[in-house]
């Protein structure tokens, strides 16, 4: 079974900083990795995916995510933030089910 | 527009009362499931169905049951809701192979408070 560690419960960052989110995972098998963002009072949206192929990944928004394999990590990152990336941030990851990680949550200050 | 719809957004009810959540989505997908959402835990599924008819628990069951009897359509059931199933709750859909891929759409989730 597979676990998913968000190791960030709460990123503060000031506008046009970069930000990175780091996330962790467990798992005996081959994954597929992913990052979702929920912006207050909606649902999820992905924002990027890893399935296979190049270890960095880009995605929406001007996010990215690099995939280490050796380290069993998907961090995300921006280098430039916006305040309109205030939201809460999932890591998941699937083998044979998809795990949510338990969230964290920027908050950028102008 | 593709969207998954939930209602209702918002509800308070009373310890026992049954209630039913709505989940309906216009993208054809087959594969559908509920989540909660509860501060520190992440999401949380609750019970997942791969297609009409068919349906499977996923990691937190109790106190809920669902039916698939048309494509579009899965509701949730809390047949007699207790407080510590106040929480957020997420309906998703995805294509066939979205399953465990991971390339879901969610609802934009249901609030419930049960007292």
């Amino acid at each position: 079974a597979q676990s998913v560690t968000q190791l960030d419960s709460q990123v503060p960052v000031f506008e046009e900083a970069p930000v990175e989110l780091r996330c962790n995972y467990s798992s005996s098998v081959s994954v597929y990795l992913f990052w979702y963002v929920q912006y207050p009072n909606q649902g999820l949206q992905l924002l990027l995916k890893y399935l296979s192929g190049s270890t960095l990944v880009k995605g929406i928004n001007g996010f990215e995510a690099e995939f280490n394999k050796s380290q069993t990590s998907f961090h995300l990152r921006k280098p430039s933030v916006h305040i309109s990336d205030t939201a809460e941030y999932f890591c998941a990851v699937s083998d044979y089910k998809l795990s949510f990680g338990a969230g964290t949550t920027v908050t950028v200050r102008a | 527009e593709a969207q998954v719809t939930q209602n209702p957004r918002y509800l308070i009810t009373v310890t026992g009362k049954k209630l039913t959540v709505t989940c309906s989505q216009n993208m054809n997908h087959e594969y559908m499931s509920w989540y909660r959402q509860d501060p520190g835990l992440g999401l949380r599924q609750i019970y997942y169905s791969m297609n009409v008819e068919v349906t499977d628990k996923g990691d937190v069951p109790e106190g809920y049951k669902v039916s698939r009897k048309e494509k579009r359509n899965f509701p949730l059931i809390l047949e007699s809701p207790s407080p510590n199933q106040t929480s957020l709750y997420f309906c998703a859909s995805s294509s066939p192979s979205g399953g465990n891929t991971g390339e879901l759409f969610f609802g934009e989730g249901s609030r419930l408070t049960v007292l």
